[in-house]
């Protein structure tokens, strides 16, 4: 069964420090990935999405990810965070289903408190 | 463009009741789904509807749990009767495309319904 892995459940930072949220998923087929956000009190959001092409995605809010399909891993990353990106931030696949459609498979989150 | 709306935004209510949620999607969407999370765990998958037609619904819990989708509009899911573990967010989501060609699709999500079983 497909699944989504995310390493870090919380992760706490300054202002300006750089940011790399990891993840991992389990499907051998062709897969698209995506990493949603929620801040506080909204709504899930898109952050960015991987389709094909150039493996690195470039989103939101200065937000990229990496595609790395050798090791299964599409890593979030900051450069200099900002006290406005503390959220919740979910890493996503969507799997092709036999019926034509697919389905999205989300990771357990992880939590990024930005201290200003 | 209104997005995808969740009535109601919180319900409590006792062991062995019932609790019907429901779902508006953004107009046009084809793809309804809805998902739940437990307690700070992953957003988990519980079904999909393609217009009126269930396409996947795998990720049910058991046979308290049953969601419909008349008309290939608005979306409901009803539990009953509920128990404790039933307690979470549950989410629902649409996208537009239905077929395989729109699997990069991005869901658009409601801001869910928080179920409290007490």
């Amino acid at each position: 069964a497909q699944s989504v892995s995310q390493h870090n459940h919380h992760v706490i930072l300054s202002e300006a420090a750089s940011l790399e949220l990891g993840c991992n998923y389990s499907y051998g087929g062709t897969v698209n990935l995506f990493w949603y956000v929620q801040y506080p009190g909204q709504h899930l959001q898109l952050l960015l999405k991987y389709f094909s092409g150039d493996p690195l995605v470039k989103g939101i809010k200065g937000f990229e990810a990496e595609f790395i399909k050798s090791k299964f891993s599409f890593n979030l990353r900051k450069p200099s965070v900002q006290w406005s990106d503390t959220a919740e931030y979910f890493c996503a696949v969507n799997a092709p289903l036999n019926t034509g459609g697919f389905k999205t498979i989300f990771g357990a989150g992880t939590r990024l408190f930005v201290k200003a | 463009e209104a997005g995808v709306t969740q009535f109601p935004s919180h319900s409590v209510i006792e062991k062995g009741q019932t609790v019907t949620l429901r779902c508006d999607p953004i107009s046009g969407h084809d793809n309804l789904y809805w998902y739940r999370r437990v307690m700070g765990k992953e957003i988990k998958f519980l079904l999909h509807f393609v217009k009126e037609s269930k396409q996947d619904e795998s990720g049910m819990p058991n046979n308290r749990f049953l969601a419909e989708r008349t008309g290939g509009t608005y979306s409901t899911l009803k539990v009953q009767p509920a128990e404790l573990e039933d307690s979470g967010v549950y989410f629902c989501a649409s996208s537009q495309e239905a077929t395989l060609v729109g699997s990069n699709e991005k869901l658009f999500f409601g801001s869910g319904t928080q179920l409290s079983v007490l």
